[in-house]
């Protein structure tokens, strides 16, 4: 079966920490992206990539790291400089990224206290 | 800023009912437009994408695009209680982003 896995579902981390997001896609998509979504708000776009090897940011890219070493994975580091970590993380790839849909994966509910 | 305006809702129709779901985009230059469905808790589900102005129809979904007035819709004809969830308009400015509207909550009554 095609599509986009994200691992864990839920993640307990304590303040100061660093944690890993992970996103695989077997789609063959060009184009993966990295969302947070908070509570009654809409997606706000973390980082997304076009190709391997880069990647770009988004419009809250402070406090995260990405990286692009493979098409088919996309991780996420939430580092302790994230002020608010706590938030729903979503990964989306498209085959292209411009003018192209986006598909989702579960996502990561990620609680940090 | 680029913005994409929704209604938060809640939106509630009778189950059978045409469920109508509207959204504006601040961006003149905007070429593909989307629909999406979230389920409480869950990841959004793609339902449509529209690129030329007029009507879409997939199904039980049509979606509607006016350039002109920067306005996009999703009808849901004969609603069911199934197609309660928050319905997020997202658009493509043509910079590889792409903009997602805070969403409509859509209750459907048995």
């Amino acid at each position: 079966d095609g599509g986009i896995t994200q691992s864990p579902k839920y993640l307990f981390r304590k303040e100061g920490q660093n944690v890993t997001l992970s996103c695989e896609q077997n789609l063959n998509h060009d184009a993966m992206y990295w969302y947070r979504q908070d509570p009654g708000q809409g997606l706000r776009l973390i980082y997304y990539s076009q190709i391997v090897n880069d990647f770009q940011k988004g419009d809250i890219a402070e406090g995260y790291s990405v990286s692009r070493e493979k098409k088919e994975s996309f991780p996420l580091t939430v580092t302790s400089a994230q002020k608010n970590p706590t938030a729903f993380y979503l990964c989306a790839s498209s085959p292209r990224g411009h003018n192209y849909e986006q598909y989702f994966g579960p996502g990561t509910r990620l609680t940090v206290t | 800023q680029k913005e994409v305006e929704q209604n938060s809702g809640p939106l509630s129709v009778p189950e059978g009912a045409i469920a109508s779901l509207n959204c504006t985009y601040s961006d003149r230059g905007s070429q593909s437009f989307f629909w999406y469905r979230q389920y409480s808790g869950k990841s959004p589900e793609l339902i449509m994408f529209i690129y030329s102005n007029g009507d879409k129809e997939d199904g039980r979904f049509t979606a509607q695009l006016n350039k002109a007035s920067q306005y996009v819709s999703l009808l849901i004809r004969d609603s069911q209680p199934s197609d309660s969830a928050t319905y997020l308009c997202a658009v493509d400015t043509g910079g590889f982003k792409t903009i997602f509207g805070a969403g409509t909550r859509l209750f459907v009554k048995a």
